[in-house]
């Protein structure tokens, strides 16, 4: 299995300024670290993930780092907009895709 | 994009009864998952199902728990007898490979045990 710490549960930020999501794992076997989105009502969607050959990885205003050696990694968001309000997950999986996920974090970006 | 589908969105049973949870995966998809969320905290791993097997299972698949995908049809997860902490978000989710691929989530179905 796979206990996954996230932090924190809730966060509050002014739009346009950065935000920062924290996670943990303990299983040095999980090699695949994926993040979701969920809104109200709908399904968690992907929304950006990292291997554990990588350090980091950016896509559209999202950065991912991973530090192995201390089992953790986070994601941050630069610019955020209102519409990235949603509740967070990060997720480790160390086989067959099963994803141990973290308790999550409610963002709210204010106008 | 890719759609997993859950019927129904939300079910009432009366404890004890029997329910059966249906999930419509992405078609080209062969790995299949339950997760269970109780309200305000991160979903949890029930079972992962591949090639007619489940693979893999946690603490939390009761025994009153199964699964199955007859014939490549819906991919079920059904509870006999319910108990009123089986009260959840069931959420189904499948991917096309076996590792570090993305994993597609259904909007859940709201199980109300009661």
């Amino acid at each position: 299995g796979e206990q996954v710490e996230q932090l924190p549960s809730i966060l509050r930020v002014q739009e346009g300024s950065s935000a920062s999501i924290n996670c943990t794992y303990e299983n040095s076997a999980s090699n695949y670290f994926p993040w979701y989105k969920q809104e109200p009502g709908e399904n968690p969607k992907l929304i950006i993930d990292i291997r554990s050959n990588m350090e980091r990885k950016q896509t559209q205003g999202l950065i991912v780092l991973l530090d192995k050696k201390a089992k953790r990694f986070s994601l941050h968001i630069t610019d955020t907009q209102p519409g990235d309000s949603a509740m967070y997950f990060c997720a480790a999986s160390p086989n067959y895709n099963v994803l141990y996920f973290g308790s999550g974090t409610k963002l709210t970006v204010e106008p | 994009g890719p759609k997993v589908l859950q019927i129904p969105s939300h079910q009432i049973i009366d404890m004890g009864q029997m329910v059966t949870l249906n999930c419509d995966p992405v078609s080209n998809h062969l790995y299949f998952y339950w997760y269970k969320q109780i309200l305000g905290q991160q979903m949890e791993f029930l079972v992962n199902f591949y090639n007619g097997k489940v693979m893999e299972k946690s603490k939390l698949f009761k025994d009153q728990f199964s699964v199955e995908r007859p014939d490549g049809s819906y991919f079920t997860l059904k509870i006999q007898p319910t108990a009123l902490e089986d009260s959840a978000v069931y959420f189904c989710a499948s991917s096309l490979g076996a590792a570090n691929t993305e994993v597609f989530f259904g909007k859940g179905t709201r199980l109300t045990v009661v």
